[in-house]
C-alpha cells in the first residue's frame, strides 16, 4: 500500500520569495515520486520525477526537490517565486505493486504568489 | 513528439442525458491510457485505465463506462448523467507498466457540468 500527503492545502507567497511545497510518502516498495503543476481549467503537467537515482532532482522553471528516505519526504521547492507559479501543485507517488505501477496523488497545495 | 488531444473542452448537459468524452493518442504505440476525475476542490480520482484495445479496468463502481476501440483512443462515455458526474475529467497516458518509471502525460482536460 502507499499513501502521499501533502501537508498544506495553501501556501501564500510573495514573488521573489522562496517557495516550499511539503510532500511525505509511505511505500511497501522502492517508490517513484513526481510533482505535477496545474493550472487552472487545464491538464497536470510534469515538473521533476524522482526514480531512485540522484536524490536532488532539478525540474522546470527553477522547481526542485530532494528526496529524504529517512524522512520520508520529497518537498518541492524554488529560490524566488514568480507570478507564473500560481497553481495547484500535486505530489505523487508510484510503486510497482503485484505486477503493475499504482499511482497515488496528494491532495495537492495551491500555490499563491502576491505581488 | 507524443500528444494527447481530448474534447470536448467543455460540456454542460442535463440530468438523464448521455455522455461522451473522447481521448486519442499520437506518437506512441501501446500506451496505457487513463481516465481521472477531478471534482472541484479536490485531488484526482481515477476512474479507468486500459493496457490494450478493450482491455478496461475500473477503478471504481460508479455510473461511467470506459471503452477503447483503437490503440489510441479512450472514450469515457454514460448513459444517463447525474448531477454527481459534474467534474473536471482528465486523459492520460503512459508508457508499458513494467518498463516505466509510471509517469503519466495529460490532455487539457473535458469541464463538465451536469444541471
Amino acid at each position: 500500500a502507499q499513501s502521499v500527503t501533502q501537508l498544506d492545502s495553501h501556501v501564500s507567497v510573495s514573488e521573489g520569495t522562496p517557495v516550499l511545497l511539503r510532500c511525505n510518502y509511505s511505500s511497501s516498495y522502492s517508490p517513484s515520486l513526481f510533482w505535477y503543476v496545474q493550472h487552472p481549467n487545464k491538464g497536470l503537467q510534469l515538473l521533476l520525477k524522482y526514480t531512485s537515482a540522484a536524490t536532488l532532482v532539478k525540474g522546470i522553471n527553477g522547481f526542485e526537490a530532494e528526496f529524504k528516505k529517512s524522512e520520508t519526504s520529497f518537498h518541492l521547492t524554488k529560490p524566488s517565486a514568480h507570478m507564473s507559479d500560481a497553481a495547484e501543485y500535486f505530489c505523487v507517488v508510484s510503486a510497482r505493486d503485484t505486477g503493475r505501477r499504482a499511482l497515488t496523488f496528494g491532495s495537492g497545495t495551491r500555490l499563491q504568489v502576491q505581488p | 513528439s507524443q500528444t494527447i488531444h481530448q474534447w470536448p473542452a467543455t460540456l454542460v448537459q442535463p440530468v438523464g442525458s448521455p455522455l461522451s468524452l473522447e481521448c486519442t493518442v499520437e506518437g506512441t504505440s501501446n500506451p496505457n491510457l487513463y481516465w481521472y476525475r477531478q471534482a472541484a476542490g479536490r485531488g484526482l480520482q481515477l476512474l479507468f485505465y486500459s493496457v490494450g484495445i478493450g482491455q478496461i479496468s475500473s477503478e471504481v463502481p460508479q455510473n461511467l463506462s470506459a471503452s477503447r476501440p483503437q490503440d489510441r483512443q479512450f472514450i469515457l462515455s454514460s448513459k444517463k448523467l447525474l448531477l454527481s458526474d459534474s467534474g473536471f475529467y482528465l486523459c492520460a497516458w503512459g508508457g508499458p507498466l513494467t518498463r516505466n518509471t509510471g509517469e503519466l502525460f495529460f490532455g487539457e482536460g473535458s469541464r463538465l457540468t451536469v444541471l
